[in-house]
């Protein structure tokens, strides 16, 4: 059982490439989240799908779009990237609002 | 103030020791409760959910909450070197929109020396 699978593990990108961060989840989840985590900073929201066909953005959006391709999948995309944005990517999902999230792995992301 | 804050750290107990974990919120609305364990470079593990005030255990660890007080606690009996890690609290918020998203404190580096 895989849980929630997070692709790339590891990107390094230059200033104004854009990129997308994938999210599947395989466990029949409604709702799933993207996080960033930087040093000091602690787990920020970026965006979040409570269920399939919404999103809405989460603490520090700005940069930053989503996909909810469907119930399994929640794309991250970074359309000029901005060393700025240079984090360790979290995805996370839950069956609904109030329980637990479970994490993929994350993506560690370098922007030069 | 932030939503949900953690007691400033790092931690250091010695092996065999209770290590104890403390954080707040600032939102009466805040519904459901979580501890994180994360270990340097891996994700967030979920170790204790509380949903209702009192205690809850589960093995080694207590978590208790206090609605009245703001207060969420986590206890960590007969501690480990493998319970050296950072844990994260979380809430889930209610307002308006913001229904069912989690908010993290900074967390809580902990170590444990034999």
């Amino acid at each position: 059982n895989a849980g929630v699978t997070q692709t790339p593990k590891f990107q390094v990108l230059k200033t104004g490439q854009s990129m997308t961060l994938q999210c599947a989840q395989d466990m029949n989840h409604n709702s799933m989240y993207w996080y960033r985590q930087d040093p000091g900073m602690g787990l920020r929201l970026i965006y979040y799908s409570a269920s399939e066909g919404t999103t809405d953005k989460g603490e520090v959006p700005n940069g930053y779009n989503v996909s909810r391709l469907n119930k399994r999948e929640f794309s991250l995309r970074l359309e000029s990237a901005a060393p700025s944005q240079t984090s360790v990517y979290f995805c996370a999902s839950n069956p609904r609002p109030y329980e637990p999230q479970h994490f993929g792995d994350g993506t560690r992301l370098s922007i030069l | 103030q932030k939503e949900v804050e953690q007691n400033s750290g790092p931690l250091s107990v010695p092996e065999g020791a209770i290590a104890s974990l403390n954080c707040t919120y600032s939102d009466r609305g805040s519904q459901s409760f979580f501890w994180y364990r994360q270990y340097s470079g891996k994700s967030p593990e979920l170790i204790m959910s509380i949903y209702s005030n009192g205690d809850k255990e589960d093995g080694r660890f207590t978590a208790q909450l206090n609605k009245a007080s703001q207060y969420v606690s986590l206890l960590i009996r007969d501690s480990q070197p493998s319970d050296s890690a950072t844990y994260l609290c979380a809430g889930t918020i209610y307002r308006g929109t913001s229904y069912g998203k989690l908010t993290f404190g900074q967390g809580t580096i902990l170590t444990v020396h034999p």
